[in-house]
């Protein structure tokens, strides 16, 4: 079966510095794999995906997540952190059999001024 | 112009009452999913309907029954409320093509179930 981890509950990053949130994956055949952010009230939004092609995916609000396959990992980053990217961000597979999005249990992000 | 909107954002409602949330989605998308958000945060799929055929029920107890009158609907009907249905609920829709695999969601129900 397809899965994702966040080994990690919370990150806190002082803004301006780097961040990276964590997903190692595991799956049967090719990953689709995609990261989704959820800002407090709101339905989760889609930030970037990785289904082939270059292993650094750039997507939406500066956020990029790289691919690696030997280490099963797909970690999202981003060089300089903004206190306005406090928020909840799930890594998602596609399962390809049923089709269907399977979130990992998602780490919040906290950014201090 | 919200694309997927679902009403109402909160409710509350006592233990065995009888409760509907209704979704819409105008992006044209013929799959649409309902999601159970718990208090850990923890997002679980509940169902999944193409063009208005059940195709993913994650066995969900009998007391849920989604109802999709057309591919732009997918409501969600509740019977005998329990403590534990307590949950934001998203529904969402699904890209095509190049975005198969992206959900667009609703900003979700709140359900408090006293």
């Amino acid at each position: 079966a397809q899965s994702v981890a966040q080994p990690e509950d919370q990150v806190n990053v002082a803004e301006g510095n780097p961040l990276t949130v964590k997903c190692t994956y595991s799956v049967s055949g090719n990953p689709y794999l995609f990261w989704y952010v959820q800002y407090p009230n709101r339905g989760l939004q889609f930030l970037l995906k990785y289904i082939t092609g270059d292993n650094l995916v750039k997507g939406s609000y500066g956020f990029e997540a790289e691919f690696n396959k030997s280490q099963t990992s797909f970690h999202l980053k981003k060089p300089s952190a903004l206190v306005s990217d406090s928020a909840l961000y799930f890594c998602a597979v596609r399962d390809i059999g049923t089709d269907k999005l399977i979130f990992g249990t998602g780490t919040r992000l906290q950014v201090f001024p | 112009d919200t694309a997927v909107s679902q009403t109402p954002k909160y409710l509350v409602t006592q233990m065995g009452n009888d409760k509907s949330i209704k979704c819409e989605q105008n992006l044209g998308h013929d799959t649409m999913y309902w999601y159970k958000q718990d208090s850990k945060k923890f997002l679980k799929i509940m169902f999944s309907y193409n063009n208005k055929e059940l195709i993913i029920n994650e066995t969900v107890p009998n007391r849920f029954s989604p109802k999709s009158p057309d591919k732009a609907h997918l409501n969600l009907h509740i019977n005998s409320l329990e403590l534990g249905d307590s949950a934001v609920y998203f529904c969402a829709s699904r890209g095509t093509g190049e975005f198969r695999g992206k959900l667009f969601f609703g900003s979700g129900t709140q359900l408090s179930v006293l």
